[in-house]
């Protein structure tokens, strides 16, 4: 009921093309759905999120559609950048407590 | 702003040994998190607290593991008798639930116990 499962585990984009990496749950109470970016060596950092109210968010190059009825959220990457090779986790949240994050992909934008 | 603080970065410990983490969160931030993250995998949330108390531990994987944050800023994550399974980065992350639903990470304590 908690899961968050992530695909792909890894991708391999060229430079200025779209990076779309999608993520499901099963759990219908979150109510918050982020996107973070890892660098090796760092912390997570967060990208762009989405609460279920809506379904797409833009900021910058990177958009989230999100469907409820499917129980489903994606992150693209639109333009991808050498810059944008790191690894982007999933997450989905219940209130302000506690985040379940999916297994990560490993994006990998070749110039 | 400063961001979240964790210490040490690196830590290497004996099988048996007991260890303490420490995190800072951003000034302000009552509510903080404490997350585990094995190599190659999403991190895993372990405890949470608002201010001192701590409102959920269903993450820590034994009695090994405590957290405390005693007067409601700086956390410490202690394992105690710690094992080689105890190996992975431990992430601490704070936000202000008046602000939003934001989390915002540390760099993490790369604990390698050996």
């Amino acid at each position: 009921q908690q899961q968050v499962k992530q695909s792909p585990q890894s991708l391999i984009v060229q430079k200025g093309g779209i990076s779309i990496i999608n993520c499901a749950y099963e759990n219908t109470a979150f109510d918050y759905f982020p996107w973070y970016q890892q660098f090796p060596g760092k912390g997570p950092a967060l990208l762009i999120a989405i609460r279920p109210d809506v379904s797409e968010k833009k900021e910058g190059r990177f958009t989230i559609s999100f469907n409820k009825s499917a129980k489903q959220f994606s992150l693209h990457i639109m333009d991808s950048q050498p810059g944008d090779s790191a690894t982007y986790f999933c997450a989905a949240g219940t209130g302000r407590r506690a985040l379940t994050f999916g297994s990560g992909t490993r994006l990998q934008v070749q110039p | 702003g400063a961001g979240v603080s964790q210490s040490p970065r690196y830590k290497v410990a004996k099988r048996g040994q007991d260890v303490a983490l420490r995190c800072d969160p951003i000034s302000g931030h009552v509510s903080l998190f404490w997350y585990q993250q094995a190599l190659g995998q999403g991190p895993e949330f372990l405890t949470y607290f608002q201010n001192e108390a701590q409102l959920d531990k269903s993450g820590l994987p034994s009695d090994r593991f405590f957290a405390e944050r005693p007067e409601g800023s700086v956390s410490t994550l202690k394992i105690q008798r710690t094992q080689q399974e105890d190996s992975a980065v431990y992430l601490c992350a704070s936000s202000d639930p008046g602000q939003g639903y934001e989390q915002y990470f540390g760099p993490g304590t790369r604990l390698t116990v050996t």
